[in-house]
This record gives C-alpha cells, sequence and structure tokens, in this order.
C-alpha cells in the first residue's frame, strides 16, 4: 500500500528565512510526487511535480528514492507562502489516483 | 475559463438522512474525480469516472456511497443513511483526461455536518 508522510502539521518561521517542508512516501514501485498547495479561501491547487524539476514561485522539490523522500524547500520565506502544503503520490507504472499526506499548514511571519 | 464547481457549499443533515453532492467538472474534461477530507487530512481519495463510467471506485467507504455521472458531465456523490463519521469536505476535481500526465483541478468542496 501506498502511503505518505508529512511529520509536521505545523511549520512556523520568519519572513526571509529558509523553508523545508518534509514528505517521505512508502510505495514499492516508482512513483510520480507532487507538492498541492491551499492558501486561505482558496482551492487545492498543484504546486509543482518532480517530473517536471522546475521552481514554481521560488519552491523546489527533489525526489530522493533513497531516502525515499520529496521534500519542499524555499531559500527565503515570504508572508504569501502562508498556506497549507499537501505532498501527493502517484503510481508512475500506470495510471491511478492521488495519495495525499496530512498536510502542513506553513505560517510565515514578518 | 470557469473552474471545477461545487454544489452546495455547505450541507447540514440530520443522521439517517440521504444527501446528494453536486460536481460541475471544467468542460471538455473527461475524468472526475471524488475526495473526502476529514478534519485534520489529507483529500482521500472515493472513485474516478472516465467518461461515464467509474473507473475505479475502490476508495468509497462502504455501500451508502454511490456516484454516478450519467452523461460524462456532471456527477452527482450520494450518501445514504447518513452518519455523524461522514462529516467532512468532499472534494470534487477533473482532468482532461485519465489521471496519468495530466493535472487534477480541484473544485472548493462541499462541507457536509451530519447532527
Amino acid at each position: 500500500a501506498q502511503r505518505v508522510t508529512q511529520p509536521e502539521k505545523l511549520l512556523s518561521v520568519f519572513k526571509g528565512a529558509p523553508v523545508e517542508l518534509k514528505c517521505n512516501y512508502s510505495y514499492s514501485g516508482s512513483p510520480e510526487l507532487f507538492w498541492y498547495v491551499q492558501y486561505s479561501r482558496q482551492r487545492l491547487q498543484l504546486l509543482l511535480r518532480h517530473i517536471s524539476r522546475e521552481s514554481i514561485k521560488g519552491f523546489t522539490a527533489d525526489l530522493n528514492k533513497g531516502e525515499t523522500s520529496f521534500h519542499l524547500k524555499k531559500p527565503f520565506a515570504q508572508e504569501e507562502d502562508s498556506a497549507m502544503y499537501y505532498c501527493a503520490l502517484r503510481d508512475g507504472s500506470g495510471y491511478s489516483t492521488l495519495t495525499f499526506g496530512k498536510g502542513t499548514m506553513l505560517l510565515v511571519s514578518p | 475559463g470557469a473552474g471545477v464547481s461545487q454544489t452546495p457549499s455547505n450541507k447540514v443533515t440530520e443522521k439517517g438522512k440521504y444527501v446528494e453532492l453536486r460536481c460541475d467538472p471544467i468542460s471538455g474534461h473527461t475524468a472526475l474525480y471524488w475526495y473526502r477530507q476529514s478534519l485534520g487530512q489529507g483529500p482521500e481519495f472515493l472513485i474516478y469516472f472516465q467518461g461515464t463510467g467509474a473507473a475505479d471506485d475502490s476508495g468509497l467507504p462502504n455501500d451508502r456511497f454511490f456516484a454516478v455521472r450519467p452523461e460524462g458531465s456532471v456527477s452527482t456523490l450520494k450518501i445514504q443513511r447518513t452518519e455523524r463519521g461522514d462529516s467532512a469536505v468532499y472534494l470534487c476535481a477533473s482532468s482532461l483526461s485519465g489521471p496519468r500526465d495530466n493535472e487534477q483541478f480541484f473544485g472548493p468542496g462541499t462541507r457536509l455536518t451530519v447532527l
């Protein structure tokens, strides 16, 4: 069975500080990993996916198969980054739907 | 263009009642998904439609839950004999085709409260 673990319910940092939101997964096959974000009073939206290898809003995430991790990082947090972040996994070898972690609330203070 | 819409935004019902939750996907999206998000949890997959048929209903928790998509567009999630444990936000998402290689776009959700 596939599982996604986000160990932190809440991460509070000051503006300009580095941010790392942790995500670990459990899956025996070849997974695809995603980060979704939900800003206050907005709907859940895709932030980035590991296969794109791109930086979105200054965030990056690298899939580490050895450590089964997909941590989300940003070198300098901004107040507008405050939101709920969800890590999600999908079976990369065939079709399947998303398995989400419980989410981490990021609060960036001025 | 318009995104995924869900109605109602809030639904309060009594234990034992029947409820229907509606989802309007993005026009042209053939794939539609239902998720349930309980308090403090991430979204949990319920069912996935490709066109009119349910391609994967493995996430439905029991036979009180049922979903339809008769014309391959709007979908209705139906819950019979509601229980307090059914209280959650029900999310709908759609994608251009199947889940593989296609981004899922989420609706705002329906908050269901069972008293």
